[in-house]
């Protein structure tokens, strides 16, 4: 298994701003996934992270707005730039468990944006 | 594109009762399907999963049933416990294991 630890956990923050939330796993992982979950929606995914290149953006998502740095194999961000209120959400990191064939997941971080 | 339905919530029930959390999915090709569960100030865990038509997951006393004929994995319990309170997700994937399309959620709520 892999043990994901996201920080901040949870914040409050001004529109306009921007917050930088880490993922930290405890081995090394090919690839890293970051997800957004609104309030009463599904979690959709934003983005897939691998080392050593630029991230993979699903559609509705540009890396201006959610800029992502994976800088090596166990360590990634997610920037939520410019902020709005539509921005409250949480924001959940994600792995591959290549061994056991499943995703694993950070405790997420809860954004309040005002 | 894919897409998970799952019952809407809370649903609240009395200790031992029996539960059951409807999923629905679309999909083109044969997914995976998983039930994730997340307590309260944690993250997404694995419940269950199944990989093909007919296959049954199981895990802690829950099990889904893989439905390629209804296109349906619903999630059932015996007999819930207060420590079942939690919410549970319904996900799919057709792209390998770590890319998923996820349901809203459906939250339980397990009262003594």
């Amino acid at each position: 298994s892999a043990v994901i630890s996201q920080k901040p956990s949870r914040d409050i923050c001004q529109r306009g701003t921007s917050l930088t939330i880490q993922c930290q796993v405890d081995s090394q992982v090919t690839m890293m996934f970051w997800y957004r979950q609104q309030p009463g929606q599904s979690l959709t995914l934003i983005a897939t992270a691998n080392q050593g290149s630029e991230a993979t953006y699903e559609s509705g998502f540009v890396i201006d707005k959610f800029p992502i740095s994976r800088p090596n194999l166990t360590f990634s961000t997610l920037t939520v730039s410019n902020m709005s209120p539509e921005d409250s959400s949480i924001y959940l990191c994600s792995v591959d468990g290549t061994v056991t064939r499943e995703a694993f997941f950070g405790q997420g971080t809860r954004l309040t944006v005002v | 594109g894919d897409s998970v339905t799952q019952m809407e919530g809370p649903v609240t029930l009395s200790e031992e009762a029996f539960l059951t959390i409807n999923c629905t999915y679309t999909a083109t090709g044969y997914p995976s399907l998983f039930w994730y569960v997340q307590y309260p100030g944690e993250g997404l865990q694995l419940l269950l999963k199944a990989t093909k038509a007919d296959d049954k997951g199981s895990n802690k006393g829950f099990e889904a049933t893989y439905r390629k004929e209804t296109t349906s994995f619903h999630l059932e319990k015996g007999s819930v416990q207060v420590s079942d309170s939690a919410v549970y997700f319904c996900a799919l994937s057709d792209q390998g294991y770590s890319t998923l399309t996820f349901g809203k959620g459906t939250m339980l709520l397990v009262s003594p």
